[in-house]
Order: C-alpha cells, then structure tokens, then sequence
C-alpha cells in the first residue's frame, strides 16, 4: 500500500516568513495529492490539491509543488500570520480503477507555529 | 452550515462497554469514510461506503468494530468491548463520486469524536 512521509514533524517561523512542508510518496500510481490544516479540537480542513498533470498549484499565500519523477511535493506558505498556525496534514490517493483510489494515505503532520 | 455532522464530539466509557457514534455527511455526497486519529498522528483509514454498500475496510477494523450505513445517508460506528486503545478521535468524512471521471474529488472531515476509554 501507499506510504507517505511527512517532514519537518515541526516548524517554528517568524510572522512574516515563508514556512515550507515536504512529503515523499511511494505508490507511483497516486496521482491526487491534498493538503489539510487542523486546529486543536477540529476535523483537517482542506486548504489546497493538486493532480499529476500539474507542476505547481498557487492559492493566494498558499501553493503546492509537485514531482512526480521523485514522487515528492511540498506545501509553500507564505508571509505567515499567528493565524497559520496549526498542524499541516500532507495526503496522496491514486485515481479511479487503481488500487489506491478511494482513501487517502496521510502523512504524519508538521506543528507549524508562527510567532507574531 | 451544511458540513460533516458528528454526534457526539465527546464520549467518555468504561473498558468492556460499547459505544456508538454517528456521522452526517454532506448532503449530496455519496461516499462517506470513517478515520481514525490518535494523538501526534495523521488519520488512519477504516472503512468507506458508497451510498449503502460498505466497499472496503482496513485491517485495522478489528471484529469488534462494525460500521453501517442503513439509507445511504447517515453512518454509525459502533464498537464494541472496548479496550484502552480504543482511545483516539474517529473523524467522518464524505465526498461526491460524481466527479470528473478519473479525478479525485475533495474529501471533507466532521470535527469528529474524541473516544476515551478508562
């Protein structure tokens, strides 16, 4: 099955800078891969996906790079407010008729802090 | 708010008692998953369904737990005898297959129920 490992388990910046997350895949045939926040006492909320077909997926502050050669991606925050805050959850599926399609495999998590 | 619905958000139970959580999934969503969370982890796969039918489980889904999803709506867990590491949130989530085919479509969480078991 797919395993995904998640790096760094925490993150500490100042408010202002670029916080960055990576994640590495091993089932070459996952092809979705979303990116989830969870804030203590709540269910992950997804802030950002990406598909195989694309390289780099931006959303304001937020954007998502992907490998697919390297089986790798990474979520790019940036000018990080106190509010970003929170535990970042990395996740990767495959697609439709493959064995992986259908549930999500997360990654461990990183605490990102952002200290005003 | 149309959201993932999970009642309760909070159960405390004695070793060896059952308990039984409920999940209201997005409205129009077909497929509805149930994870689960312990402290300092990502959530682990259970179970999923697609509408009623129960498509796959884990092998984490030990015989004491079952899940049911009666109408194609909502979903019970239940577990039974439940032992100290039962101990861990147990998040619902749904989404549409009614989607690009080929195509993944966003999974949403509930805020899930934290099950501590003494």
């Amino acid at each position: 099955g797919e395993n995904v490992e998640q790096h760094p388990s925490t993150l500490s910046v100042q408010e202002g800078d670029s916080a960055v997350i990576k994640c590495t895949y091993s089932d070459s045939a996952s092809n979705y891969f979303p990116w989830y926040k969870q804030e203590l006492g709540k269910g992950p909320q997804l802030i950002i996906d990406i598909r195989s077909n694309v390289g780099e997926k931006k959303d304001q502050r937020i954007a998502v790079t992907l490998n697919k050669t390297a089986k790798h991606f990474s979520l790019h925050i940036t000018e990080t407010q106190p509010e970003d805050s929170a535990v970042y959850f990395c996740a990767a599926e495959g697609n439709a008729g493959g064995t992986s399609y259908g549930k999500l495999t997360f990654g461990q998590g990183t605490i990102l802090t952002v200290h005003p | 708010d149309t959201g993932v619905s999970q009642d309760p958000r909070h159960k405390i139970t004695k070793r060896g008692q059952n308990v039984t959580f409920r999940c209201d999934p997005i409205s129009e969503h077909n497929r509805l998953y149930w994870y689960r969370q312990t402290l300092g982890q990502g959530p682990e796969f259970l179970t999923y369904f697609q509408n009623e039918a129960q498509l796959e489980k884990s092998r984490l889904l030990s015989d004491r737990f079952s899940a049911e999803r009666p109408k194609g709506s909502f979903s019970t867990l239940e577990i039974q005898r439940t032992e100290q590491g039962d101990s861990a949130m147990y998040l619902c989530a749904s989404r549409s297959s009614f989607w690009t085919q080929g195509d993944n479509s966003p999974l949403h969480f509930g805020n899930g129920t934290r099950l501590t078991v003494t």
